[in-house]
This record gives C-alpha cells, structure tokens and sequence, in this order.
C-alpha cells in the first residue's frame, strides 16, 4: 500500500483483557512511531523505532504497554490488563529518518474503548 | 523544561478570511519545525515545514513563519476554505541522544465559517 495501515480500525475489549494493535508502515521508512491520543486532545508520544537501535521507550505510560518491530517493518503495541483510562486512538507513523527530516506519515489510528 | 504550545485553543475564521495559527516552543536546539493538519476520524497529515536556518517558507495557499528570537511559529492560511476545518499541530524536532526527538503541540481547532 501506499501508506501507513494500522488494524483493527476499532477495538473494544473488557478491562483487564489484553489487547494488540498492528501497524504496517511505509515500505523503506525505518523510523516508526508510536502515539496515544485521547478525545479533544493532543498527540502523547508512546515509544520510537529508528533501525536497529534499541528503541526509545520513554513515553510508555506503565509497564502495561509494550511495543514490538520484527525485522524492522511491522510494529505490534501490546496493552497488557487494559484499564479504562486505556481508551484512546492509538497513531502509528512512520519516517525515512534521512538526515533529521522527520516528516512523519500517519496512518488512521486505531480506536480502542475499554469497558 | 521543554514545551511546544499553542496560543489559542480554537479559532473560528470566516470563509475567504486569512488562518493564523500560532505555536510556541522553549527548546532552542530544535532545528526542524512541522505544521500537521488532523481531520475528524483520520490521522495528522503533512503541510508544510520549515529548517531552523530557514524564516519564512510558503506553500499552496499556506505560509509558516518562524521567529527564533522570541520561539514562535505561526502557521498563515489564506482565503480559508470549509476544507480547512480541521486541528492544527505544530511540532518541533531535535536530535537528542543520536534520536530524532518530535515533540507535538496541543493543537488548535480551526473552524471555518460558511
């Protein structure tokens, strides 16, 4: 495809269930990002794959969440024991991270409610 | 600290006005600066950008200025259009640590008014 894909589109799961959100992003990007973004509100940055460096995890808000990137493409967030306050969309983007031009290219979000 | 802010929560723009949407930011080694536009139910998109070296760059009917005096970025829209209903982020990008560091802004909501 020629963007960012993310999946589901929409979750809604049961507090305490854990769930996974998939990001697809631009083929040859090696940056990828992670946000949450609450209703009304602004963009909190999550976790940041660039390559094969270890990944910057500074924006993770608990040990419940968790990211993935397997073979520097797909990337899975895992929420563990969702709580409500879990609700969110959760944007994936990716870049080509050339020489600190980090244009970011978002994919639609996936729309997570938590019961 | 760090910070990147907008002035104005929301702003309402009558059709064929001129945008201005402003942005501040507190970290002066920030060198690359970026405008999103967030429609309902979709993800950010790219407008336009500008480098640090750089105080003025236009584009199709939008403009950024950047005054690194006083840290401010606005974003200039003009003859506003219904299509131009969206939110607006800046965000500001650093290297930090051999990381590209992109911190958002909160974003203004731009209504247009037909």
């Amino acid at each position: 495809g020629a963007g960012v894909s993310q999946s589901p589109s929409n979750k809604v799961t049961e507090k305490g269930k854990d769930v996974e959100l998939r990001c697809d992003p631009i083929s040859g990007h090696t940056a990828l990002y992670w946000y949450r973004q609450s209703l009304g509100q602004g963009l909190e940055f999550l976790i940041y794959f660039q390559g094969n460096s270890a990944p910057d995890k500074s924006g993770l808000p608990s040990d419940r969440f968790s990211a993935e990137r397997t073979g520097g493409s797909v990337s899975t967030l895992t929420i563990q024991r969702t709580q409500q306050e879990d609700s969110a969309v959760y944007l994936c983007a990716s870049s080509l991270a050339n020489g600190g031009r980090e244009t970011q290219y978002f994919g639609p979000g996936t729309r997570l409610l938590v019961l | 600290g760090e910070s990147v802010g907008l002035h104005l929560p929301t702003l309402s723009v009558q059709e064929g006005d001129n945008s201005i949407i402003n942005c501040a930011y507190s970290n002066s080694a920030s060198d690359y600066f970026i405008w999103y536009k967030q429609e309902s139910g979709k993800g950010p998109q790219f407008i336009i950008d500008i480098r640090s070296n750089m105080d003025k760059r236009q584009g199709q009917r939008v403009t950024v200025l950047l005054n690194k005096t006083v840290k401010h970025l606005s974003l200039q829209i003009a003859a506003t259009q219904p299509g131009d209903s969206a939110v607006y982020f800046c965000a500001e990008n650093r290297n930090s640590g051999g990381y590209q560091k992109v911190t958002f802004g909160t974003g203004t909501k731009l209504q247009v008014i037909p």
